[in-house]
């Protein structure tokens, strides 16, 4: 069974479409939950890290949120340059400190 | 300052041959990680070094991966008699304090076994 699950796999959207993207995951208890973007040929970028319910973090475009269940990534007025893969991580208290396990990945394209 | 290096950025090997991927972290992270990104599949943990801790091992697929840090920084991924699955992009990532602190990652290294 899958501990981290993105959807949607895929996600287009026209320039300025808003839309949200979301993690679900299943853990023995949270140390964290990551926002990693990953371009095309390049290694993972990061975003954000959330560590508890209710929390909210923003850069730029993006915000990210944190339930005891799920994350959601939302994008305001996507820009064309904002077209990559977004990668959800957790940190669980059940593995090894630091090991993160990682969604398929969500990928965005905007098209202008 | 520079941010994590990985090398070669493409490999093209035999089945059968033995190759090494090579990382360099970022100066004065202590934690280091290797994945493996495979084709429509989420990052694979793989290996995990801590300072001067016995490193977790228990992502390794089998007894041909091996991983060694020295001196606390640069770390080399080994992969013994490779097979076709084990081409795959491997990427390293480095943090200043595990499981607190962000992993920031290389470029990754191709890997392709024919």
């Amino acid at each position: 069974e899958d501990q981290v699950t993105q959807s949607p796999e895929a996600l287009r959207l026209q320039e300025g479409e808003s839309s949200s993207l979301n993690c679900s995951y299943t853990v023995s208890g949270l140390r964290g939950l990551f926002w990693y973007r990953q371009d095309p040929g390049k290694g993972p970028e990061f975003l954000f890290t959330l560590y508890s319910a209710g929390e909210e973090k923003e850069k730029e475009r993006l915000k990210a949120t944190l339930t005891k269940k799920e994350s959601f990534l939302h994008i305001t007025a996507p820009k064309p340059e904002d077209s990559a893969t977004y990668l959800c991580a957790v940190d669980d208290y059940g593995g090894s400190q630091g090991n993160l396990i990682f969604g398929k990945g969500t990928k965005l394209s905007v098209k202008p | 300052g520079a941010g994590v290096s990985q090398s070669p950025s493409n490999k093209v090997t035999e089945k059968g041959k033995d190759v090494e991927l090579r990382c360099d972290p970022i100066s004065g992270h202590t934690a280091l990680y290797w994945y493996r990104q495979s084709l429509g599949q989420g990052l694979e943990f793989l290996i995990y070094f801590q300072g001067n801790s016995a490193p977790d091992k228990s992502g390794l697929p089998s007894d041909r991966f091996s991983a060694e840090r020295t001196g606390g920084s640069v770390s080399t991924l080994t992969i013994q008699r490779t097979q076709q699955e084990d081409s795959a992009v491997y990427l390293c990532a480095s943090s200043a304090v595990p499981g607190v602190d962000e992993q920031f990652f290389g470029p990754g290294t191709r890997l392709t076994v024919l």
